[in-house]
């Protein structure tokens, strides 16, 4: 059983730039979370999709931010435009079921950093 | 709102000491679950442990073990016989609710334990 992926593990870009990010979830996890931590702080809520539906997204995923989970695979982190505010750790992670009984697994993050 | 608050920034322990990780947290819902991962230097997190509000037993795994209090809203964690590999950023987290909601974690700033050889 392999647990959650993501990739890039780094990615370093210039102000202005688009980035796209990829996360892997584990096998028939149904719901998948993205996060954002920043340095020194714990990981911030952005959205998070039961299958393909994208359910929620936090006040922090600015218009520039889009993500998207085609047929409940796989799900992709947009974010155009890049600032210098962006550089952060972004984390994936999924879990089985729809309520909190089901513990959320982590991947190992990406970690952005715009110059 | 709910907010999680971990008041320990760092804390430096020499091997084989037991050390205690507070985690106090604020919510106004009935129902919800706590949570502890560990963050190695790897930056992965680990899940440790959960509990939902409903439980106030304390549990034991190993040398860990979590004393859930809900009349101070804390879950604190003991490490007994700290050990190096136990080195991490340790995060207490809450969830609200039941099927349907979002049950998004919110985490604590996270306690940075050192275990000196």
């Amino acid at each position: 059983d392999t647990g959650v992926s993501q990739d890039p593990r780094h990615k370093i870009t210039k102000r202005g730039q688009n980035v796209t990010f990829r996360c892997d979830p584990i096998s028939e996890h149904n719901r998948l979370y993205w996060y954002r931590q920043t340095l020194g702080q714990g990981p911030e809520f952005l959205t998070y999709f039961q299958n393909e539906a994208q359910l929620e997204k936090s006040r922090l995923l600015s218009d520039r931010f889009s993500a998207e989970r085609p047929k409940g695979s796989f799900s992709t982190l947009e974010i155009q435009r890049t600032e210098q505010g962006d550089s952060a750790m972004y984390l994936c992670a999924s879990s089985v079921g729809t309520d909190s009984s089901y513990e959320q697994y982590f991947g190992p993050g990406t970690r952005l950093t715009v110059t | 709102a709910q907010k999680v608050t971990q008041a320990q920034t760092e804390i430096s322990v020499v091997e084989k000491e037991d050390v205690t990780l507070d985690c106090v947290y604020e919510t106004r819902d009935t129902t919800y679950y706590l949570f502890w991962y560990k963050q190695p230097p790897s930056g992965e997190l680990v899940f440790l442990i959960r509990r939902n509000s409903f439980d106030e037993q304390n549990e034991i795994s190993g040398r860990y073990s979590w004393n859930f209090q809900k009349s101070t809203s804390s879950f604190n964690f003991t490490i007994t016989a700290s050990q190096v590999v136990d080195s991490a950023v340790y995060f207490c987290a809450l969830s609200e609710g039941f099927g349907g909601a979002t049950n998004k974690l919110i985490f604590g700033t996270g306690t940075l334990l050192a275990v000196q050889p």
